[in-house]
């Protein structure tokens, strides 16, 4: 079946613009996650997601930066005014939920790579 | 908080050379502890994994040994081939809670020439 897919593959915004970035999960998947990639460093965190709900978002760097997944499926992370320091690659991914302490894998999406000229 | 430490890169290896990407952890609690890999233009995809101490995660002929008493768990790879060049990620998930979030190293840039 498909995988996690993201768009845009490319976004480049004015500083001070809005930006939308999409994000399809895997069907079924409820658990979803956020993480912002800055050039040559390892992905940081940023939210997530329990089918519509948002239960951490304590990596979202400022209130500028705001997601949603109002129908437990489709999630958009939305930055406001953006600065330069948000260009970034903007990862989401996917997992199955499993009770206890079982690991489900995450499955990535390609990203978003936002330039913020 | 919980951490991820990994050898900076970039590491160039020859065909055929022994690979070893160290990555060392602190974490509270017993965390899961991954490495992804992320080859050329492609995103993020789960190399192996190990959930508990000293299980061992191996796949596409890496290994990698969960050691809780040095709180490490460095890849490997006996034989390394051209197509294994990649970004290679250390990461930890801590089990606690519903939110397995990932808490990730810097990544190390692997490049193995013919």
């Amino acid at each position: 079946g498909a995988g996690v897919s993201q768009s845009p593959r490319y976004k480049v915004a004015k500083r001070g613009q809005d930006v939308a970035l999409r994000c399809d999960p895997i069907s079924g998947h409820v658990s979803l996650f956020w993480y912002q990639q800055a050039l040559g460093q390892g992905p940081e965190f940023l939210t997530y997601f329990q089918n519509e709900a948002q239960l951490d978002k304590s990596g979202l760097p400022s209130d500028r930066f705001f997601a949603e997944r109002p129908e437990g499926s489709v999630s958009t992370l939305k930055i406001q005014r953006t600065q330069q320091e948000d260009s970034a690659v903007y990862l989401c991914a996917s997992s199955t939920l499993l009770a206890g302490g079982s690991y489900n894998e995450q499955f990535f999406g390609p990203g978003t790579r936002l330039t913020v000229l | 908080g919980d951490s991820v430490t990994q050898m900076e890169g970039p590491v160039t290896l020859s065909e055929e050379a022994f690979l070893t990407i160290n990555c060392t952890y602190t974490a509270t609690g017993y965390p899961s502890l991954f490495w992804y890999v992320q080859y050329p233009g492609e995103g993020l995809q789960l190399l192996l994994k190990a959930t508990k101490a000293d299980d061992k995660g191996s796949n596409k002929g890496f290994e990698a040994t969960y050691r809780k008493e040095t709180t490490s768990f460095h890849l490997e790879k006996g034989s390394v081939q051209v197509s294994d060049s990649a970004v290679y990620f250390c990461a930890l998930s801590n089990n606690a809670g519903n939110n397995r979030k990932l808490i990730w190293g810097l990544g190390t840039s692997l490049a193995v020439n013919p």
